[in-house]
């Protein structure tokens, strides 16, 4: 099956510092999606971005479908981005996502 | 409009026990998907329904069965319950090109 690989595992932050995410994926895809895991288990959507770029506030993501990458950019980062983040690729928008091992961010004022 | 809705919480069983999650989709999808996700990694493709027929299965023992009604809720049933059945169970319902929204979960943890 494919494999999604992200980067870094882990990363600690002082607020305010800006940040990249990376999501390696090994095939071809129609859906790529970035999630938030919040403390209490909640997969909040940021992008469905299977290619191009989308900006929301202070995040945006970048999706290269041909050389198989997604980055997402987090800038002034504050505490409450703190979290997990996953990206998560599949064959289309409603069929089975295959996740990645995410981000681990922290972020200390 | 309200977001996936899963029921329960929480959930506290023992080793063989049977145990039934339940999901509402996002009003207007007809595609349900469910995950499980242990500690420390991320979650994992069990099943995923459209139209109340199974389109897609996960590497899961036969233990772990789905349905989907009419109304495109749906149920996730794991018979014969293993410790390492703990777990948060994710519900995601999707309409089709626009990716896959997630519930709360549901967290089992299996004595």
């Amino acid at each position: 099956g494919i494999q999604v690989e992200q980067s870094p595992p882990d990363l600690i932050l002082q607020e305010g510092a800006n940040s990249t995410l990376r999501c390696n994926f090994s095939d071809s895809v129609n859906n790529l999606q970035w999630f938030h895991q919040n403390p209490w288990g909640q997969l909040i959507n940021l992008f469905y971005i299977p290619s191009g770029t989308k900006q929301n506030g202070r995040l945006s993501a970048t999706t290269v479908a041909t050389e198989r990458y997604s980055l997402l950019y987090i800038s002034s980062s504050q505490t409450t981005d703190s979290g997990v983040y996953f990206c998560a690729v599949g064959p289309g928008g409603g069929n089975k996502l295959t996740f990645g091992t995410g981000t681990q961010l922290k972020v200390e004022l | 409009d309200a977001g996936v809705t899963q029921s329960p919480t929480h959930l506290i069983k023992t080793r063989g026990q049977h145990v039934t999650l339940r999901c509402s989709p996002i009003s207007g999808h007809k595609s349900v998907s469910w995950y499980q996700q242990v500690l420390g990694q991320g979650p994992q493709f069990i099943f995923q329904y459209y139209e109340k027929e199974e389109r897609g299965r996960g590497n899961f023992p036969d233990r772990f069965s789905a349905r989907q009604f009419p109304n495109y809720s749906s149920e996730l049933n794991v018979n014969a319950l293993l410790l390492g059945d703990s777990a948060l169970y994710l519900c995601a319902s999707s309409l089709g090109g626009q990716g896959q929204f997630f519930g709360p979960g549901t967290r089992l943890t299996v004595l």
